[in-house]
């Protein structure tokens, strides 16, 4: 994998459903994966970074996990809620760079 | 606490005009950078910055310049605009003098939307 490639794209769930997105990464020279939320006319902000293997991080009902040596992470969101409508992006730390995702774009239905 | 400021929030250009987007932070981050944000492409990273007097290129650096004369303040140079580059550009800072490789999220502006005809 050369780039940050997230899926899906977009999704649409149910108030209170849970859901997962994925984000696959190069696996060499791997320095850091990090998450962002980002809502419609507002600027991205940082969910987690992740840097070591097996890594999970939680904030509420968003939680992440981190595989590095195959290239990707999952971002869970238990009992999804209004307010969990924005994108989501993923992006691999390098060294003084980070590239991102397209990003998965969630919409939760009341 | 203002974080990251970008000025202007929007900007209409013509073909050939030149202008500076202006990005300063308070939070004496070593490193900045700028993206821009097209559909369907993602952020991209157009210049960063690991400290003052210190810049170098990211994905998409033609069309533009960067500067670093301070650690505060980091402009962005649009020479002679193109239509191609009307998007929405991100200044984002971190902590992290290599850049944002270790716990050190980015810290992003609230965005310049610029239209060139």
């Amino acid at each position: 994998i050369l780039n940050v490639e997230q899926s899906p794209q977009s999704l649409h769930v149910q108030e209170g459903d849970s859901t997962n997105f994925t984000c696959s990464f190069p696996s060499s020279n791997f320095y850091a994966l990090h998450w962002y939320r980002w809502e419609t006319a507002k600027s991205p902000e940082a969910l987690f970074v992740m840097t070591l293997n097996g890594d999970e991080k939680k904030k509420g009902r968003i939680s992440a996990t981190l595989n590095t040596k195959e290239g990707y992470s999952y971002l869970y969101i238990k009992g999804s809620q209004p307010e969990d409508s924005a994108t989501y992006l993923c992006a691999s730390g390098g060294y003084q760079k980070v590239t991102f995702g397209t990003g998965t774009k969630l919409q939760v239905i009341p | 606490n203002a974080g990251v400021t970008q000025t202007p929030k929007f900007q209409v250009l013509k073909t050939g005009q030149s202008m500076t987007l202006q990005c300063a932070q308070d939070m004496n981050h070593e490193y900045m950078s700028w993206y821009r944000q097209d559909p369907g492409m993602g952020l991209r990273l157009i210049h960063y910055s690991v400290g003052a007097g210190i810049t170098d290129q990211g994905e998409v650096p033609n069309g533009y310049n960067v500067s670093r004369s301070t650690t505060e303040d980091f402009p962005l140079r649009l020479l002679s605009a193109a239509p191609s580059q009307t998007s929405v550009y991100f200044c984002a800072s971190s902590s992290d003098r290599v850049g944002p490789v270790d716990n050190s999220p980015l810290h992003f502006g609230n965005g310049t939307r610029l239209t060139v005809t």
